[in-house]
């Protein structure tokens, strides 16, 4: 099946640094998410974005599907956005389509 | 305001009880999900619902039941024959069948067995 690499797989960084976080698939696929998961667990979705980059605020999102890799950019980091991130993929598998999620990057912002 | 609701947050079961996890949502969604979260990894997809009086087995079904009788409730049950049920629990839905869309979760619930 399809793999889903996150890398890196830990960062810590000082309030007010910039990041990249980086997914990476083995297989084309129909669309990619981004998530984030606080403290508490909750999963907030960020991106929804098959191709091509979006921005947030402070978050912004590249895919490149040609190449089969996203990318989540960080900037200006604070306290609230540790926690951990994944991307997930999604692919046709079995007459439906699937999320594959890959492990996360696990942020931890200090102040 | 519309959203995911998961309950309990926190269970606590003795080994060889069932218990149930409720989901419900007002989105009104007609895709849901139930994954699976241990600590430290990722999330991994026990079963989906893409219609009402319909569902399919995930990557890892085996120990768990689902039912979909109305479009905004999906409830897992955690069966005894779940060899290692202590987990985080969550709860998903988005919009389409045909295509996942934007995936929407509930705050989750964690069971811990005694």
């Amino acid at each position: 099946g399809i793999q889903v690499e996150q890398s890196p797989p830990d960062l810590i960084l000082q309030e007010g640094a910039n990041s990249t976080l980086r997914c990476n698939f083995s297989d084309s696929v129909n669309n990619l998410q981004w998530f984030h998961q606080n403290p508490w667990g909750q999963l907030i979705n960020l991106f929804y974005i098959p191709s091509g980059t979006k921005q947030n605020g402070r978050l912004s999102a590249t895919t490149v599907a040609t190449e089969r890799y996203s990318l989540l950019y960080i900037s200006s980091s604070q306290t609230t956005d540790s926690g951990v991130y994944f991307c997930a993929v999604e692919r046709l598998s079995g007459g439906y389509n699937k999320l594959i999620f890959g492990a996360g990057t696990r942020l931890a912002v200090h102040p | 305001d519309g959203g995911i609701t998961q309950s309990p947050k926190y269970l606590f079961r003795k080994e060889g009880q069932n218990v149930t996890l409720s989901c419900e949502q007002n989105l009104n969604h007609d895709a849901m999900y139930w994954y699976r979260q241990d600590p430290g990894q990722g999330l991994r997809l026990i079963y989906y619902s893409q219609i009402v009086n319909d569902f399919q087995k995930g990557d890892i079904a085996e120990g768990y039941s689902v039912s979909r009788e109305k479009k905004e409730s999906f409830p897992l049950t955690v069966t005894s024959a779940q060899k290692n049920p202590t987990a985080f629990y969550l709860c998903a839905s988005s919009i389409g069948q045909a295509i996942t869309g934007e995936l929407f979760f509930g705050e989750g619930s964690r069971l811990t067995v005694l």
